[in-house]
């Protein structure tokens, strides 16, 4: 069965730093993946997605992530942490023979100190 | 051009009650999905519909749950006799295609708390 993990559920890093979230997924094919952002009491904003080609993708705010297959993950990457970033991010996996559902990790919260 | 739009935002009902939260999805997006977000977790998928059509009702729990996506109207979620457990945020999400690789758009939420 898929599967998506997040295995940091807290990061803290200072404002400008940079930031790397983890994120690995088990599926037997190629999944796509989406990275979503949801701040306090609102819904989920797609930040960007993976589908096939250039394994490095880019979203919008600023972020990035890279498919690495042999690892089985699409970490997300900023070089510049802002204070408005700070949110829950959700790493996510679909498949073409699942529909629509995706499978979301369990979050990562992101706090960002001045 | 609206979003996805979910109502109400927020729930309350008494244990025995009967919930039902509404989503209109974004234009042209003729497939909905609903999720369930429990607190300090991620979201879990439990419906998914097309006009007057459920594709997948896998994460759907056995009993008291049901949804609907009319020919005319918003999708409804209901919750029957609904009990302390079923606190949660509840989303809906939109897509425009039946393909694993559309992203879907999110709505704002409905929070139902159960007293």
């Amino acid at each position: 069965a898929q599967s998506v993990t997040q295995p940091d559920i807290h990061i803290t890093v200072s404002e400008g730093a940079s930031l790397e979230l983890r994120c690995n997924y088990s599926y037997g094919a190629t999944p796509y993946l989406f990275w979503y952002v949801q701040s306090p009491g609102q819904g989920l904003q797609l930040l960007l997605k993976y589908f096939s080609g250039d394994t490095l993708v880019q979203g919008i705010k600023g972020f990035e992530a890279e498919f690495k297959r042999s690892q089985s993950s699409f970490n997300l990457r900023k070089p510049s942490v802002h204070w408005s970033d700070a949110a829950e991010y959700f790493c996510a996996v679909g498949a073409e023979n699942q529909g629509g559902k995706l499978i979301f990790g369990q979050g990562t919260e992101l706090s960002v100190k001045p | 051009n609206a979003g996805v739009m979910q109502n109400p935002r927020h729930l309350v009902r008494r244990r025995g009650q009967e919930a039902r939260l509404r989503c209109s999805p974004m234009k042209g997006h003729s497939h909905v999905y609903w999720y369930r977000q429990l607190p300090e977790e991620g979201l879990k998928f439990m419906v998914y519909l097309q006009k007057e059509n459920i594709i997948d009702e896998s994460g759907m729990p056995k009993e008291r749950f049901s949804a609907e996506f009319p020919k005319e109207g918003p999708s409804i979620l209901r919750i029957q006799q609904v009990v302390r457990g079923d606190s949660a945020a509840y989303f809906c999400a939109s897509s425009p295609l039946y393909q694993g690789d559309q992203p879907q758009h999110f709505g704002d939420g409905t929070r139902l708390s159960i007293l």
